[in-house]
């Protein structure tokens, strides 16, 4: 079956310093899309990638979507202590409807 | 609208116990899925329903865990007996094909406690 895995698995960084997550799937995906899980809170939908090479930016996060459809990252710029939490990308492939997780990456912002 | 709901919010029970965990979908959302979370095995999906009917129930663990979906807008997951293995954050969440977003909105979970 699908299998996406997302590395690092934990991340610190010092507040301002940027961060990156990573998200490689097994086989070809239709969309990826990433979540971000607040400590003690449910994953809430940050955005979804469909096109091969897509980028896409909200303020100081940048998303892209590997050529292959594939692989896909997650960057932030200059961490802020409202960063913190755990970041999912998660696929979907064909026509289904339901997303395959990553584990996840678990970043810790240093103030 | 209130998001997707889900009770109890915790669960603490003994083990060979029934737990029947609830969800109320986003109103109009055609599609509803049930989460696990833990520490060792992440975000899994249980099972699935569009319509009110399971489409892939592959992640349902085994025969002691059941979901229904009586209706557009109830659904339950029930474990019986109960083990502590079991424990865990349960989520449920849904969607919508309307708009073409994939997008799934997660409710608040159930953290369950088997003792």
């Amino acid at each position: 079956g699908q299998q996406v895995m997302q590395i690092p698995q934990y991340q610190h960084v010092q507040e301002g310093e940027d961060f990156t997550t990573y998200c490689n799937s097994s086989t070809t995906l239709s969309n990826i899309q990433w979540y971000k899980q607040r400590p003690g809170g449910h994953p809430v939908f940050l955005i979804q990638l469909v096109k091969s090479g897509e980028v896409k930016k909200q303020k100081r996060l940048t998303f892209q979507f590997g050529e292959a459809k594939k692989n896909s990252s997650l960057h932030i710029t200059a961490t802020q202590t409202t960063d913190v939490g755990t970041y999912f990308c998660a696929g979907t492939s064909g026509s289904a409807r339901q997303l395959t997780f990553g584990s996840g990456t678990q970043l810790t912002v240093l103030p | 609208d209130a998001g997707v709901i889900q009770s109890p919010r915790h669960e603490v029970t003994e083990m060979g116990q029934e737990v029947t965990l609830r969800c109320k979908p986003i109103s109009g959302h055609d599609y509803l899925f049930w989460y696990r979370q833990t520490m060792m095995r992440g975000l899994e999906l249980l099972i699935y329903f569009n319509n009110n009917v399971p489409i892939d129930d592959s992640g349902m663990p085994e025969d002691r865990f059941s979901a229904k979906m009586p209706n557009a807008s109830f659904s339950t997951l029930k474990i019986q007996p109960s083990e502590p293995r079991d424990s865990a954050v349960y989520f449920c969440a849904s969607s919508s094909l309307i708009g073409g977003g994939n997008e799934q909105f997660f409710g608040p979970g159930t953290r369950l406690t088997v003792l």
